[in-house]
């Protein structure tokens, strides 16, 4: 059974960095089906999906936060990181992370692919106060 | 982005009760829409993808239905285990993004 587990400070200063580790167990990082990725929900809000990557480091971020956002994946440690930059109270939040299956659909020259989360960590809660 | 609108955000029910979630995009997303579940202090779990594809171990109470704009989520038989936050999530295209969530609650 595959787990997702998150782990980071759960207290973090204005304009400060913000970094948060995914463990993967049960199953491998390094697969081509899959992708890691981070969605955050703050107090009293929705679900914003951040980003996410395959084991090759290809990435795509929310264009919101690109400016700020990293994330970096470990396959010798299996797992995948988190990073945001000068953050603001705004970035306050639980953060989940999640693998992302996909269908894909040919097309004349390429496969389009259409992602959702079939596994999700608990959860962590970051705080941004000083 | 694609925006999407999830109404009600609340619902009171009876185990028993036909529960109807909806979930409405903001342009055509075919029928790429899933649904999760969430309980609180647990990992959310995907129930359906795409728009009325059931997943493996979700149980028959629960279909999904809709393509183009507009979707719904139906319980047909409300169960204790069932009281929690549901959400929708777009896969159509990136940014992914999610419904505002309904939360089920006991009656």
């Amino acid at each position: 059974q595959l787990l997702l587990q998150e782990s980071g400070p759960g207290l973090v200063k204005p304009s400060e960095t913000l970094s948060l580790t995914c463990s993967v167990s049960g199953g491998s990082i390094s697969s081509s089906s899959y992708s890691w990725g981070w969605i955050r929900q703050p107090p009293e809000k929705g679900l914003e999906w951040i980003g996410n990557i395959y084991y090759s480091g290809s990435t795509y971020y929310t264009p919101s936060l690109k400016s700020r956002v990293t994330i970096s994946v470990d396959t010798s440690k299996n797992r995948f990181s988190l990073k945001l930059i000068s953050v603001t109270a705004a970035d306050t939040a639980v953060y989940y992370c999640a693998r992302h299956d996909r269908e894909a659909v040919p097309t004349a020259a390429y496969y389009y692919y259409y992602f959702y989360m079939d596994v999700w960590g608990k959860g962590t809660t970051v705080t941004v106060s000083s | 982005d694609i925006q999407m609108t999830q109404s009600p955000s609340s619902v009171s029910a009876s185990v028993g009760d036909r529960v109807i979630i909806t979930c409405q995009a903001s342009q055509n997303i075919s029928s790429w829409l899933a649904w999760y579940q969430h309980k609180p202090g647990k990992a959310p779990k995907v129930l359906i993808f795409p728009a009325s594809s059931l997943q493996s171990g979700v149980p028959s109470r629960f279909s999904g239905s809709g393509s183009g704009t507009d979707f719904s989520l139906t319980i047909s038989s409300l169960q204790p285990e069932d009281f929690a936050t549901y959400f929708c999530q777009q896969a159509n295209s990136f940014p992914l993004t999610f419904g505002g969530g309904t939360k089920v609650e006991i009656k």
